[in-house]
């Protein structure tokens, strides 16, 4: 039972323009919502979170979109570096027992020069 | 500010072993998580540990197991060990188990079963 998706496992992009991640998720007690960024060999990086309450949140060049009724998310970069080629992975953990993230599969971001 | 620490790096062991992995949380938090990641497969969620006591469990069997030490580290042992059980495994520690606090990841150990 996947309860979170990332239908894309891989996306390509150039340099300076934007990338746009997508996650689904089915499970309607998720309230917090986070993405993280994992390069070889280096564990998962927090990049940026949001709240079920909320609909959007930016950090920088990283803003997170959140459409409850569609149960879906997205993280768009812009504009988009190379140093941000990484697998990106959304996650999802409710609030209530333990603080059990849930991951999508991921998604393999490859900037291109 | 020191990371989560996570050692070995790599280890290989063969089919029916025992193994014990070690985590080092970040200064300051309280809560351990520990995750098994497959190849190609986001991490999935093995316990958690909040101040010395297990705070939750995936679906694991009871051959994994954990320990939180009152410096916060944390062991993850796997028994009677299976193929299948080869992975990468994460640990995750946060300043608390409450659902807004993100977790911070190590590097994890390549678990590599013959």
């Amino acid at each position: 039972d996947q309860q979170v998706k990332q239908n894309s496992p891989s996306l390509s992009v150039q340099e300076g323009r934007i990338s746009i991640l997508n996650c689904d998720y089915t499970n309607s007690m998720f309230d917090y919502f986070l993405w993280y960024k994992k390069y070889p060999a280096e564990g998962p990086t927090f990049l940026i979170s949001i709240s079920s309450i909320k609909d959007k949140n930016e950090d920088g060049r990283f803003t997170v979109f959140l459409n409850k009724s569609a149960k879906h998310l997205s993280l768009h970069i812009v504009p988009s570096q190379p140093g941000d080629s990484a697998v990106y992975f959304c996650a999802a953990i409710m609030n209530q027992g333990a603080q059990k993230l849930v991951f999508g599969q991921g998604t393999r971001l490859t900037i291109n020069p | 500010e020191t990371g989560v620490t996570q050692s070995p790096t790599h280890l290989i062991k063969t089919r029916g072993q025992q193994v014990t992995l070690r985590c080092s949380s970040q200064s300051g938090h309280n809560t351990v998580s520990w995750y098994q990641q497959a190849l190609g497969q986001g991490p999935q969620f093995i316990f958690q540990y909040y101040r010395e006591e297990e705070n939750g469990r995936g679906n694991f069997p009871p051959r994994f197991s954990g320990l939180q030490f009152p410096n916060y580290s944390s062991e993850l042992n796997v028994n009677a060990l299976e193929l299948d059980d080869s992975a990468l495994y994460l640990c995750a520690s946060s300043l608390n188990p409450r659902s807004d606090q993100p977790q911070h990841f190590g590097d994890g150990t390549r678990l590599s079963i013959l």
